[in-house]
C-alpha cells in the first residue's frame, strides 16, 4: 500500500455545479479525516469515520457538503451549488486506531478553484 | 484566540542552524502532533506527543503537559527542510477532534 490517495488532484468547477473528490486510505486503517484548507491558514477539520460510520462534522460542514465512507474503505466528500468561499484544498488522511507513533497519514489533496 | 497557536509565525534559518518552533495550547488534549507541510500540499506526520520527548533523526519533539507548550528543535538544519511545520492537538473528551495551528513557515538558507 503506498499510502492515502486522493482523486482528481486538482479541480476547476464553475460556481453552482457539484463537485466529489476521492480518498482512498491505507487498507487497515479504521479512521478516515477530511480536512479543508485555505491559503496561508492550517488544516480545518470537517469530518471523520470510525470504519463505515460518520462519528463527527463539523459546524463548517453546510448542509451542501456531504461525506460517506460505505464500506469502511474510500470515502467521498462531494459538495453541492458550489460557492466561490469553497475554493481551498481538500485534505483527507487516515490513521489506525490505537495510534502508531507517527499518527496520521495525509493524502496529497484535491485543491479545488471555484470560478 | 486560538486554540492553538505557534510562534513564529515565518523563521528564516542559515544552514546549520539550530531550530526551534514553539506551539502552546488552551485546551486538554490525548496527543499533539508536529506534521510537516511542502510547497504543493503534502503533509508528512513528524511525531505524535501525548508527553515528554521524541527524537528522529535531526528532529527532536518535546511536551510539557501541565505547561500545555510544546516544541519541534531542527539540528543542523538544511534547505531541504524548508516547509511549513504545523502543530495539531487531538482533543480529549468523547470526540476526536484534531485542531490545527496556523503552521510556521521555514525557510533554511544555504
Amino acid at each position: 500500500d503506498t499510502g492515502v490517495s486522493q482523486d482528481p488532484r486538482h479541480k476547476i468547477t464553475k460556481r453552482g455545479q457539484n463537485v466529489t473528490f476521492r480518498c482512498d486510505p491505507i487498507s487497515e486503517h479504521n479512521r478516515l479525516y477530511w480536512y479543508r484548507q485555505t491559503l496561508g491558514q492550517g488544516p480545518e477539520f470537517l469530518t471523520y469515520f470510525q470504519n463505515e460510520a460518520q462519528l463527527e462534522k463539523s459546524r463548517l460542514l453546510s448542509d451542501r457538503f456531504s461525506a460517506e465512507r460505505p464500506k469502511g474503505s474510500f470515502s467521498t466528500l462531494e459538495i453541492q451549488r458550489t460557492e466561490q468561499g469553497d475554493s481551498a484544498m481538500y485534505l483527507c488522511a487516515s490513521s489506525v486506531e490505537p495510534q502508531g507513533a507517527r499518527g496520521y497519514t495525509f493524502g496529497s489533496g484535491t485543491r479545488l478553484t471555484v470560478v | 484566540k486560538n486554540e492553538v497557536e505557534q510562534s513564529p509565525q515565518n523563521l528564516t534559518a542559515q544552514e546549520g542552524e539550530f531550530i526551534t518552533i514553539n506551539c502552546s495550547y488552551s485546551v486538554g488534549i490525548s496527543a499533539l502532533h508536529w506534521l510537516q507541510q511542502h510547497p504543493g500540499g503534502g503533509i508528512v506526520s513528524l511525531f505524535m506527543l501525548s508527553s515528554g520527548k521524541k527524537k528522529h533523526g535531526r528532529l527532536i519533539a518535546t511536551i510539557n503537559i501541565q505547561e500545555k507548550h510544546s516544541s519541534l528543535h531542527i539540528t543542523a538544519s538544511h534547505p531541504r527542510d524548508s516547509a511549513v511545520y504545523i502543530c495539531a492537538v487531538k482533543n480529549s473528551g468523547g470526540y476526536q477532534k484534531v485542531t490545527f495551528g496556523t503552521g510556521t513557515k521555514l525557510q533554511v538558507i544555504p
